[in-house]
Protein backbone atom coordinates (compact mmCIF):
# COMPACT_ATOMS: atom_id res chain seq x y z
CA UNK A 1 0.00 0.00 0.00
CA UNK A 2 1.08 3.54 -0.67
CA UNK A 3 -0.28 5.09 1.88
CA UNK A 4 -1.12 8.69 1.86
CA UNK A 5 0.88 10.27 -1.24
CA UNK A 6 1.42 14.21 -1.27
CA UNK A 7 2.55 15.75 -4.44
CA UNK A 8 4.63 18.03 -5.84
CA UNK A 9 7.13 17.14 -3.10
CA UNK A 10 9.01 20.97 -3.87
CA UNK A 11 7.42 24.03 -5.39
CA UNK A 12 8.85 27.51 -5.78
CA UNK A 13 6.03 29.74 -6.29
CA UNK A 14 5.79 33.36 -7.27
CA UNK A 15 3.67 35.58 -4.90
CA UNK A 16 0.02 36.01 -6.20
CA UNK A 17 0.62 32.72 -8.58
CA UNK A 18 -1.84 29.93 -7.46
CA UNK A 19 -1.95 26.28 -6.78
CA UNK A 20 -3.05 23.15 -5.75
CA UNK A 21 -1.43 20.72 -3.44
CA UNK A 22 -2.44 17.12 -3.88
CA UNK A 23 -3.28 14.27 -1.46
CA UNK A 24 -4.43 10.56 -1.98
CA UNK A 25 -4.66 7.82 0.52
CA UNK A 26 -5.92 4.07 -0.58
CA UNK A 27 -6.42 2.75 3.16
CA UNK A 28 -10.20 3.87 2.79
CA UNK A 29 -9.87 6.63 5.93
CA UNK A 30 -12.81 8.83 6.20
CA UNK A 31 -10.91 11.39 7.92
CA UNK A 32 -8.27 13.70 6.20
CA UNK A 33 -6.40 16.75 7.23
CA UNK A 34 -3.93 19.28 5.99
CA UNK A 35 -1.37 20.36 8.43
CA UNK A 36 1.79 23.21 7.87
CA UNK A 37 4.47 23.06 9.71
CA UNK A 38 6.91 26.57 9.81
CA UNK A 39 10.42 26.08 10.28
CA UNK A 40 11.32 25.37 14.38
CA UNK A 41 7.75 25.22 14.85
CA UNK A 42 4.80 22.23 15.66
CA UNK A 43 1.85 21.79 13.29
CA UNK A 44 -0.99 23.35 12.86
CA UNK A 45 -4.25 22.60 11.22
CA UNK A 46 -5.45 24.23 8.30
CA UNK A 47 -8.23 22.43 7.01
CA UNK A 48 -10.14 18.62 7.78
CA UNK A 49 -12.60 16.30 6.48
CA UNK A 50 -15.04 13.35 8.14
CA UNK A 51 -15.86 12.28 4.94
CA UNK A 52 -16.15 12.87 0.99
CA UNK A 53 -18.34 16.51 0.42
CA UNK A 54 -17.64 17.46 4.02
CA UNK A 55 -14.66 19.97 5.21
CA UNK A 56 -14.47 22.28 8.09
CA UNK A 57 -12.27 24.53 8.84
CA UNK A 58 -9.14 24.56 11.22
CA UNK A 59 -6.87 26.55 13.32
CA UNK A 60 -5.47 28.24 10.45
CA UNK A 61 -7.60 28.20 7.32
CA UNK A 62 -7.08 31.64 5.87
CA UNK A 63 -5.57 31.91 1.97
CA UNK A 64 -6.54 28.20 1.47
CA UNK A 65 -9.12 26.07 0.25
CA UNK A 66 -10.09 22.73 0.16
CA UNK A 67 -12.39 19.89 -1.28
CA UNK A 68 -13.34 16.40 -0.89
CA UNK A 69 -15.18 15.23 -3.99
CA UNK A 70 -13.89 11.74 -3.02
CA UNK A 71 -12.78 9.99 -0.27
CA UNK A 72 -9.40 9.05 -1.80
CA UNK A 73 -8.56 12.78 -2.55
CA UNK A 74 -8.22 16.06 -0.43
CA UNK A 75 -6.46 18.62 -2.90
CA UNK A 76 -5.05 22.11 -1.00
CA UNK A 77 -5.72 25.21 -3.23
CA UNK A 78 -3.60 28.33 -2.66
CA UNK A 79 -5.29 31.15 -4.47
CA UNK A 80 -3.20 33.99 -4.32
CA UNK A 81 0.61 32.77 -2.96
CA UNK A 82 1.83 34.81 0.00
CA UNK A 83 5.52 34.77 1.61
CA UNK A 84 3.61 33.80 4.13
CA UNK A 85 2.75 30.94 3.34
CA UNK A 86 6.46 29.16 2.93
CA UNK A 87 6.23 26.41 4.76
CA UNK A 88 6.31 22.31 4.75
CA UNK A 89 2.78 20.91 4.28
CA UNK A 90 1.42 17.78 5.36
CA UNK A 91 -1.52 15.61 4.64
CA UNK A 92 -2.95 13.07 7.38
CA UNK A 93 -5.82 10.66 7.07
CA UNK A 94 -7.15 8.51 9.75
CA UNK A 95 -10.17 5.92 9.87
CA UNK A 96 -12.04 7.79 12.36
CA UNK A 97 -11.41 11.15 14.08
CA UNK A 98 -9.56 9.57 17.85
CA UNK A 99 -7.46 6.84 15.64
CA UNK A 100 -3.86 7.54 14.88
CA UNK A 101 -2.94 9.52 11.70
CA UNK A 102 -0.75 8.65 9.21
CA UNK A 103 0.91 11.27 7.52
CA UNK A 104 2.04 11.80 3.52
CA UNK A 105 5.76 12.94 2.97
CA UNK A 106 5.53 16.70 2.80
CA UNK A 107 5.66 18.97 0.54
CA UNK A 108 8.00 22.21 0.85
CA UNK A 109 6.55 25.11 -0.29
CA UNK A 110 8.66 28.32 -1.28
CA UNK A 111 6.91 32.18 -2.28
CA UNK A 112 9.04 34.26 -3.36
CA UNK B 1 -2.42 27.77 29.13
CA UNK B 2 -1.90 26.43 26.28
CA UNK B 3 -3.87 23.43 25.00
CA UNK B 4 -0.86 21.50 24.77
CA UNK B 5 2.19 22.04 26.10
CA UNK B 6 5.84 20.02 26.46
CA UNK B 7 9.12 19.84 28.12
CA UNK B 8 10.71 22.38 26.53
CA UNK B 9 14.06 20.77 24.87
CA UNK B 10 16.23 19.97 23.27
CA UNK B 11 17.53 17.24 25.87
CA UNK B 12 21.13 16.32 25.46
CA UNK B 13 21.67 12.45 26.66
CA UNK B 14 24.46 9.77 26.30
CA UNK B 15 23.77 6.76 25.00
CA UNK B 16 22.26 4.61 27.55
CA UNK B 17 20.40 6.91 29.52
CA UNK B 18 16.90 6.98 30.32
CA UNK B 19 14.98 10.09 29.48
CA UNK B 20 11.64 11.22 30.18
CA UNK B 21 9.43 13.70 28.66
CA UNK B 22 5.86 14.95 29.74
CA UNK B 23 2.78 16.79 28.10
CA UNK B 24 0.25 18.44 29.54
CA UNK B 25 -3.29 19.08 28.13
CA UNK B 26 -5.78 21.77 29.02
CA UNK B 27 -8.93 19.91 27.72
CA UNK B 28 -10.22 17.53 29.94
CA UNK B 29 -13.09 15.95 27.69
CA UNK B 30 -9.71 15.23 25.45
CA UNK B 31 -10.42 10.85 24.80
CA UNK B 32 -7.05 10.21 22.59
CA UNK B 33 -3.84 10.54 23.07
CA UNK B 34 -0.07 9.75 21.35
CA UNK B 35 2.97 10.40 20.69
CA UNK B 36 4.73 10.55 17.72
CA UNK B 37 8.39 10.82 16.60
CA UNK B 38 9.42 13.26 13.83
CA UNK B 39 12.76 13.24 12.05
CA UNK B 40 14.53 16.49 11.04
CA UNK B 41 12.43 17.42 7.99
CA UNK B 42 10.55 14.44 7.77
CA UNK B 43 6.80 13.69 8.33
CA UNK B 44 5.25 12.90 11.76
CA UNK B 45 5.06 8.82 12.18
CA UNK B 46 3.13 7.26 14.72
CA UNK B 47 5.45 6.27 17.89
CA UNK B 48 2.82 5.06 19.96
CA UNK B 49 -0.85 5.68 21.46
CA UNK B 50 -0.98 6.16 24.64
CA UNK B 51 -4.08 4.01 27.14
CA UNK B 52 -5.29 4.97 30.51
CA UNK B 53 -3.44 2.06 32.22
CA UNK B 54 -0.10 2.82 30.48
CA UNK B 55 1.47 0.82 28.26
CA UNK B 56 4.87 -0.54 27.32
CA UNK B 57 6.65 -1.30 23.62
CA UNK B 58 10.60 -2.36 23.71
CA UNK B 59 12.22 0.46 25.85
CA UNK B 60 9.48 2.82 25.40
CA UNK B 61 6.51 3.41 28.11
CA UNK B 62 3.59 5.63 27.80
CA UNK B 63 1.75 7.00 31.12
CA UNK B 64 -1.34 8.67 30.98
CA UNK B 65 -2.57 10.74 34.09
CA UNK B 66 -6.42 11.90 33.57
CA UNK B 67 -6.38 13.69 36.71
CA UNK B 68 -3.72 15.77 36.62
CA UNK B 69 -4.24 16.07 32.74
CA UNK B 70 -0.72 14.63 31.30
CA UNK B 71 0.91 12.23 29.44
CA UNK B 72 4.68 10.75 29.55
CA UNK B 73 7.33 9.33 27.78
CA UNK B 74 9.93 7.32 28.92
CA UNK B 75 12.53 5.98 26.78
CA UNK B 76 15.13 3.76 28.21
CA UNK B 77 18.89 2.36 27.34
CA UNK B 78 18.72 5.40 24.81
CA UNK B 79 20.29 4.94 21.11
CA UNK B 80 21.54 7.60 18.98
CA UNK B 81 18.65 6.49 16.24
CA UNK B 82 16.76 7.62 19.04
CA UNK B 83 17.22 11.45 18.21
CA UNK B 84 14.78 12.98 17.15
CA UNK B 85 11.56 14.96 18.14
CA UNK B 86 9.05 13.75 19.97
CA UNK B 87 5.01 15.08 19.22
CA UNK B 88 2.85 14.64 21.69
CA UNK B 89 -0.87 14.65 20.61
CA UNK B 90 -4.47 15.10 22.17
CA UNK B 91 -7.95 14.42 20.69
CA UNK B 92 -10.96 15.65 21.76
CA UNK B 93 -14.02 13.19 21.82
CA UNK B 94 -15.25 14.37 18.83
CA UNK B 95 -11.70 13.89 16.60
CA UNK B 96 -12.42 17.61 15.75
CA UNK B 97 -9.97 18.70 18.10
CA UNK B 98 -6.57 17.88 16.85
CA UNK B 99 -4.01 19.06 18.75
CA UNK B 100 0.04 18.92 18.25
CA UNK B 101 2.59 19.52 20.90
CA UNK B 102 5.24 21.86 19.55
CA UNK B 103 7.57 19.13 20.57
CA UNK B 104 10.62 18.14 22.43
CA UNK B 105 13.72 17.71 20.92
CA UNK B 106 16.36 14.82 22.02
CA UNK B 107 19.70 14.52 20.95
CA UNK B 108 21.55 10.96 21.97
CA UNK B 109 25.34 10.78 21.61
CA UNK B 110 28.29 8.56 21.92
Amino acid sequence: NAGVTQTPKFRILKIGQSMTLQCAQDMNHNYMYWYRQDPGMGLKLIYYSVGAGITDKGEVPNGYNVSRSTTEDFPLRLELAAPSQTSVYFCASSSTGNQPQHFGDGTRLSIL
Amino acid sequence: RKEVEQDPGPFNVPEGATVAFNCTYSNSASQSFFWYRQDCRKEPKLLMSVYSSGNEDGRFTAQLNRASQYISLLIRDSKLSDSATYLCVVINQAGTALIFGKGTTLSVSS
